[in-house]
C-alpha cells in the first residue's frame, strides 16, 4: 500500500562507485522530484520530472542522472560517487505541476559514501 | 527568489507545555503557497498543512494551530499540551504559484522531554 517507495533504504559504497536509486509511487500522480538532505537536515530539490519530462533541474553535479522510463518511477543514478554526496535522497510526488499540490514523500534513502 | 527562515534550531519543552514553531518568508509572488512538514525520528517527511496566500485564517487541527500573518511574512504554527510523539523535526515551505519548486526552511528540531 506504499504510496512512494524507495530501494535501498541504505546504501553504503566506495568513493569513485557508480550507484543508483529506485523511485515509484503507486498514487497515478503526473510529477516526481527528487530531494536531497544533507547532515544538517537542510532539504534542497534536485530534479523534478512531469509526465517523464524534465522539469526543474537545480545547480547539481552532472554526475546526477535521473531517468524516468514511466509516470511512476523515477530513478536516480549517481557516476563517480564523492564523499560530499552523503546524504539522505528523497523521492517525493505530487498530482501535477500546481503550486498547491502537495508532495507526497518517500521513505528515503540513506547514501553514505566511504 | 524565495526564502524560509526558521530561527529556531532546536527547542526543547516538557510534555504537555504550548510550544510555536517560528517560520518567516520571503517571495515576491503575490499567490503563493505555504506548507509545514514533519519528520519523526523514523525519518520520513509528512504533510501537515497547506495554506494559500490569500487566506489569512487561522486554521487549527486537534492541538495543532497555524497562525498565518502576511503584514509580517509568518506562518507560525503552535502545538497545544504537547506530547512526546510531537518530538520531531518540523520544516516549513514556500512554493509559488506557478512554480512547483518547494523551498524548505532549515527546520526546527522539537524536543518534548516527558
Amino acid at each position: 500500500d506504499t504510496a512512494v517507495s524507495q530501494t535501498p533504504k541504505y546504501l553504503v559504497t566506495q568513493m569513485g562507485n557508480d550507484k543508483s536509486i529506485k523511485c515509484e509511487q503507486n498514487l497515478g500522480h503526473d510529477t516526481m522530484y527528487w530531494y536531497k538532505q544533507d547532515s544538517k537536515k537542510f532539504l534542497k530539490i534536485m530534479f523534478s520530472y512531469n509526465n517523464k519530462e524534465l522539469i526543474i533541474n537545480e545547480t547539481v553535479p552532472n554526475r546526477f542522472s535521473p531517468k524516468s522510463p514511466d509516470k511512476a518511477h523515477l530513478n536516480l543514478h549517481i557516476n563517480s560517487l564523492e564523499l560530499g554526496d552523503s546524504a539522505v535522497y528523497f523521492c517525493a510526488s505530487s498530482q501535477g505541476l500546481a503550486a498547491a499540490d502537495e508532495q507526497f514523500f518517500g521513505p528515503g534513502t540513506r547514501l553514505t559514501v566511504l | 527568489a524565495q526564502k524560509v527562515t526558521q530561527a529556531q534550531t532546536e527547542i526543547s519543552v516538557v510534555e504537555k507545555e504550548d510550544v510555536t514553531l517560528d517560520c518567516v518568508y520571503e517571495t515576491r509572488d503575490t499567490t503563493y503557497y505555504l506548507f509545514w512538514y514533519k519528520q519523526p525520528p523514523s525519518g520520513e517527511l509528512v504533510f501537515l498543512i497547506r495554506r494559500n496566500s490569500f487566506d489569512e485564517q487561522n486554521e487549527i487541527s486537534g492541538r495543532y494551530s497555524w497562525n498565518f500573518q502576511k503584514s509580517t511574512s509568518s506562518f507560525n504554527f503552535t502545538i497545544t499540551a504537547s506530547q512526546v510523539v510531537d518530538s520531531a523535526v518540523y520544516f516549513c515551505a514556500l512554493s509559488p504559484l506557478g512554480n512547483e519548486k518547494l523551498t524548505f526552511g532549515t527546520g526546527t528540531r522539537l524536543t518534548i522531554i516527558p
